[in-house]
């Protein structure tokens, strides 16, 4: 089966701290995996993918196929990262299957 | 950039009533569109898969005939609620992705739904 865990559902820290988003996968083959994110009252969009090995914010995500993981990390975490942050999978049929978020607070 | 409008971005309706939600890409030809339900802090959950110019794909659970989806163009999906509940009541969401582009999202900003 294909699924994506993401096993904190609430991650406090504080401003300069750094972060870390959990993400395990089940996935037979090579997955497709992607970071979102939603901040309050706005629509989910892409944060970054992992096959562009890019940083944004910030923020960046290493594969780990050992260890089926795609964490996301960020060395200083800034309080405008409060949001929710999904992991998600494309799965064989070609859809977006996500993850069950985790909502970060970054307090001052 | 490829922007997905929805609409209406929130609808109270009366239980029994029908609710259509529109999911257009503005900039872009969509050959499929997705359509997600959310409820507060919680995942997004794929209820179907709309194709145009044919029958939409629903996830196991889903009611077809009570989440009527149709993809008449390359711009346009709807979702339809139809003899709606207060169970119904939630984030709607769709998501297109234009085509020939390989695995690129698009959301739209959702719609609240509640039913009374």
């Amino acid at each position: 089966a294909q699924r994506v865990t993401q096993p904190e559902k609430l991650l406090s820290v504080f401003k300069g701290a750094p972060v870390e988003l959990k993400c395990n996968y089940s996935y037979s083959g090579s997955p497709e995996l992607f970071w979102y994110v939603q901040y309050s009252r706005q629509r989910l969009q892409l944060l970054l993918r992992h096959i562009s090995r890019e940083s944004i914010k910030g923020f960046t995500a290493d594969l780990n196929k050992g260890e089926t993981s795609f964490h996301l990390k960020k060395p200083f975490a800034q309080e405008e990262d409060s949001a929710m942050y999904y992991c998600a999978l494309i799965s064989q049929g070609g859809k977006l299957i996500f993850g069950q978020g985790t909502e970060l607070s970054v307090k001052p | 950039g490829a922007v997905v409008s929805q609409h209406p971005s929130w609808v109270i309706c009366k239980s029994g009533t029908s609710v259509k939600i529109e999911c257009r890409s503005l900039d872009f030809q969509a050959t499929t569109m997705f359509w997600y339900r959310q409820f507060p802090k919680q995942s997004l959950m794929l209820m179907a898969t709309s194709n145009e110019g044919s029958k939409a794909t629903y996830e196991q659970g889903v009611e077809k005939d009570k989440f009527l989806i149709n993809h008449a163009s390359l711009t346009l999906s709807t979702l339809t609620v139809t003899s709606a509940h207060p169970e119904d009541s939630s984030f709607y969401i769709c998501s297109a992705s234009p085509a020939g582009i390989k695995y690129s999202y698009t959301f739209g900003s959702g719609t609240r739904l509640t039913v009374v």
